[in-house]
């Protein structure tokens, strides 16, 4: 079955440069999310998106924009990089309707030097 | 201070024993998810409960919804290496279905 699929799995950037990473939900389904998780820690939600709406809005910096394109793919945008951003970026997609499993994808893992 | 606290935070037990992980929270949820996190990799949902009081089982785990609906438990029969990860409760809140909230998860090891 598909499943859900970032891009890129790593990406290594600059302080204060921006990075963009992709996310294509599972086919037929209507809502992305997306999650920052630090080393140790548990995914934290930063944004969702329902029907390419911004549904509902977690512990995004404002460095940090997301929009879900006509064809339910998702892009997080992230300027003026930190060394604390460095983490693992996690998209989940569900179809809303019903009891709303969240499946996962792979991850970017995002290196800030 | 976490929505929903999970129990305990690291386990490390031999193979064979039995473990139950914990999921407790003062909110009510609609229906709790139980994944799996390899490191670097993503999460992968292992349940779905949605009614209270309900029990699925998945082969040697067995998983519980508390009958008013805020708290779940994990039970681990025959722990074998394989099971070794990060086990993480995810509950979805009445009023907001958009977002799941995470508990604190568990990391477990199982020695052989």
């Amino acid at each position: 079955a598909a499943g859900v699929i970032q891009s890129p799995r790593h990406l290594i950037k600059e302080k204060r440069e921006t990075a963009t990473l992709k996310c294509y939900p599972i086919p037929r389904h209507d809502t992305v999310y997306w999650y920052q998780q630090g080393p140790g820690q548990d995914p934290q939600f930063l944004i969702s998106f329902y029907e390419k709406m911004q549904s509902d809005k977690g512990s995004i910096p404002d460095r940090f924009s997301a929009q879900q394109f006509s064809d339910y793919h998702s892009e997080l945008n992230m300027s003026s990089l930190e060394l604390g951003d460095s983490a693992l970026y996690f998209c989940a997609s569900s179809l809303r309707v019903g009891i709303n499993e969240q499946f996962f994808g792979p991850g970017t893992r995002l290196t800030v030097l | 201070t976490q929505l929903l606290e999970q129990s305990p935070q690291f386990l490390s037990i031999q193979e064979g024993e039995n473990l139950t992980v914990y999921c407790n929270s003062s909110s009510v949820f609609s229906s709790l998810q139980w994944y799996r996190q390899e490191p670097g990799e993503g999460p992968v949902l292992l349940v779905t409960v949605v009614t209270g009081g309900e029990v699925k089982k998945l082969k040697r785990l067995t998983f519980q919804f508390g009958d008013a609906r805020k708290d779940s438990s994990l039970h681990i029969t025959a722990a074998q290496p394989g099971d070794t990860g990060l086990y993480l409760c995810a509950g979805v809140l009445y009023s907001s279905a958009s977002k799941i909230i995470f508990g604190s998860g568990t990391r477990l090891s199982i020695r052989p």
